[in-house]
């Protein structure tokens, strides 16, 4: 089936540690996105990337970081440096010239 | 640089009634597209409806449709025959025509009531 997918589901880290979270799409899109959502809140676009081994920052990017080795591979890593990085991260993709973005189903990252 | 903007932070609706959600949008650009999306518990986003701004013409998709109005700039999701299973936080987003960056709302949690 198609889609994208994301893992894990739930993760619980330490603070001070850097964490990865995974997002694989098989809809042969170019663009991969990546939104976080605080609760009670809309989502906010952190990085994004139209095409492989080129992304650009969104809207909060700092403390996290990215890379586009493959067209069908975004992951985020959420670095030591993002002072809340608690919250719910949703990984995106769409074609080029394409209105819509599918989402995948999320991952809830916990720090304490 | 854009915005939405959704004023009711939650809503309830009798099962079979329709119900009214409403978006409010801001942006210099001439050419852009609106959208809904649909949060249920589980945190995944489903696309609802797309409007472009030159359609003249308001989306449906089944239940829902889009009452586009340009010039009041507002983009409200029109939910038909409320059931159950709508209940779920809806989201009003939009994004430049040939662009990649989608803007939020803050969302509107629904209710439906039995």
């Amino acid at each position: 089936d198609g889609g994208i997918t994301q893992s894990p589901k739930y993760l619980f880290r330490k603070e001070g540690q850097n964490v990865t979270l995974s997002c694989e799409q098989n809809l042969n899109h170019d663009a991969m996105y990546w939104y976080r959502q605080d609760p009670g809140q809309g989502l906010r676009l952190i990085y994004y990337s139209q095409i492989v081994n080129d992304f650009q920052k969104g809207d909060i990017a700092e403390g996290y970081s990215v890379s586009r080795e493959k067209k069908e591979s975004f992951p985020l890593t959420v670095t030591s440096a993002q002072k809340n990085p608690t919250a719910f991260y949703l990984c995106a993709s769409g074609g080029i010239g394409s209105y819509e973005q599918y989402f995948g189903p999320g991952t809830r990252l916990t720090v304490t | 640089a854009q915005k939405i903007t959704q004023t009711q932070p939650g809503m309830f609706v009798q099962e079979k009634e329709a119900v009214t959600l409403d978006c409010t949008y801001d942006t210099s650009d001439q050419s852009y597209g609106l959208f809904w999306y649909k949060q249920p518990s589980s945190g995944e986003m489903i696309f609802l409806i797309y409007q472009g701004s030159y359609d003249e013409q308001n989306a449906t998709e089944g239940r829902y449709s889009l009452n586009f109005q340009k010039a009041r700039k507002s983009a409200n999701l029109v939910i038909s025959a409320s059931q159950l299973g709508d209940s779920a936080m809806y989201f009003c987003a939009m994004r430049r025509e040939y662009g990649n960056k989608l803007v939020f709302g803050a969302g509107t949690i629904l209710r439906v009531k039995s």
